[in-house]
């Protein structure tokens, strides 16, 4: 099992461009979470999907931030129009189910730094 | 909105040592809490979570949860070089989705 794979790892944008993010969940796991982290605010929620569909998305920035998950074992995070604050480390999860006694599994993360 | 606070932000052991780590939440009705590793560069690594009041024990660590004082502590007996990593207190709330602190920084020194 290789674990939730995220790429790219590290990515430089300049500021005004679009980023894409992509996840790979653990296969089998229905449910997949979108978490961004700074030194600042820590580990925030963005946004989750159980089977495919979007369930919370309260965590996201209305305006330029979207995800999708157009197949079971993909996941994008698409910032547009990127801006300084949005350089993070931006972290992909699946869980097997979304129940409170399921373990979260991370991926290690896609850094982002907007110039 | 859930509310996480860790203490303390960072705490330096001797090898060997207990190392002990608190976080308090706002919600006394939160589900389970979890703690978390996260060595630098990786993603975060699930430790051991806790749902009912009392302690609850794995190997070297032991974690005590107390839902009136909305406090739950992790305890890391026998620390060595290789627990040096931030660690996360997360709380399950409404949603399913995890709520984290900001962690703690552990350093172990040989």
């Amino acid at each position: 099992n290789a674990g939730v794979i995220q790429t790219p790892r590290h990515k430089v944008t300049g500021k005004g461009q679009e980023a894409t993010l992509w996840c790979e969940p653990i296969s089998g796991h229905s449910a997949v979470f979108w978490y961004r982290q700074t030194i600042v605010q820590g580990l925030e929620f963005l946004t989750y999907f159980r089977n495919q569909a979007p369930i919370d998305d309260s965590g996201m920035p209305k305006e330029r931030f979207s995800a999708q998950m157009p197949n079971q074992s993909h996941s994008t995070l698409k910032i547009q129009s990127t801006q300084p604050q949005d350089s993070a480390v931006y972290l992909c999860a699946s869980s097997l189910r979304e129940y409170s006694g399921n373990t979260l599994y991370f991926g290690e993360g896609s850094r982002l730094i907007v110039v | 909105q859930e509310k996480v606070q860790q203490s303390p932000e960072s705490l330096i052991v001797p090898e060997g040592a207990m190392s002990s780590l608190n976080c308090t939440f706002s919600n006394s009705a939160s589900q389970s809490i979890w703690w978390y590793q996260q060595h630098p560069g990786k993603g975060p690594e699930a430790l051991i979570s806790i749902f009912s009041n009392g302690n609850k024990k794995e190997g070297r660590l032991t974690v005590y949860l107390n839902r009136a004082s909305l406090h739950v502590s992790l305890h890391i007996r026998d620390s060595q070089p290789s627990d040096s990593a931030v660690y996360l207190c997360a709380v399950n709330s409404a949603g399913n989705k995890l709520t984290f602190g900001i962690g703690t920084r552990v350093l172990v020194r040989p």
